[in-house]
């Protein structure tokens, strides 16, 4: 079945404790991102890469890192996370104009 | 700047009638796409439907539809014979070229709350 895969669901950490969200897809798309939703801001995206080794900053790219060493994995990783980094998160991805959303991850930073 | 409008906050239908969800947006760019998802209370996007600018046929998927109207720049999605799980948040968004939209984003509107009764 073509799916994204995000990992974890729902994750629970303190200021300042490094965290990775992982992010798979099976359906070998170049392109991939990562959003953000926070209520009355909506979906922002933080990162994009159209390719393997290939990212860059979307619209909120501050606090985050992104890696791209294989097509399928697009990891999502807050070196020190805040509280203002509580959301819901979403990787994405696409090899033409459709674009199917993982599960999402709920972010809770104490 | 591109621009996705949803004027419907919230909207109710009652189960087996169809229902309209409008969505209106701005561009420039003459090559575009333009999406719906759903999102229920568990939290993910769900793709539903999809059209492209160019597309000469309103985009059907199932009980879902979309009624394109590029002149009026509207991309308003139908839903027949709702059903009680179609009770959820439903987004519309717009994205334009591959390799000329930055971040190849996808812009969303606020979306719509839909509540089915029975």
């Amino acid at each position: 079945e073509a799916q994204v895969t995000q990992n974890p669901r729902y994750l629970i950490t303190v200021t300042g404790k490094k965290l990775t969200v992982t992010c798979s897809q099976n359906m070998n798309h170049e392109y991939m991102s990562w959003y953000r939703q926070d209520p009355g801001l909506g979906l922002r995206q933080i990162y994009y890469s159209m390719n393997v080794e290939v990212t860059d900053k979307g619209d909120v790219p501050e606090g985050y890192k992104v890696s791209r060493k294989e097509k399928r994995n697009f990891p999502l990783i807050l070196e020190s996370p805040s509280p203002n980094q509580t959301s819901l998160y979403f990787c994405a991805s696409s090899s033409d104009e459709k674009l199917f959303f993982g599960s999402g991850t709920q972010l809770s930073v104490l | 700047a591109q621009k996705i409008t949803q004027t419907q906050p919230g909207m109710f239908v009652q189960e087996k009638e169809a229902v309209t969800l409008d969505c209106t947006y701005d561009t420039s760019d003459p090559s575009y796409g333009l999406f719906w998802y759903k999102q229920p209370s568990s939290g993910e996007m769900i793709f539903l439907i999809y059209q492209g600018s160019y597309d000469q046929q309103n985009a059907t998927e199932g009980r879902y539809s979309l009624n394109f109207q590029k002149a009026r720049k509207s991309a308003n999605l139908v839903i027949s014979a709702s059903q009680l799980g179609d009770s959820a948040m439903y987004f519309c968004a717009m994205r334009g070229p591959y390799l000329r939209w930055p971040g190849y984003a996808l812009n969303f509107g606020k979306g719509t709350s839909l509540l089915v009764t029975p």
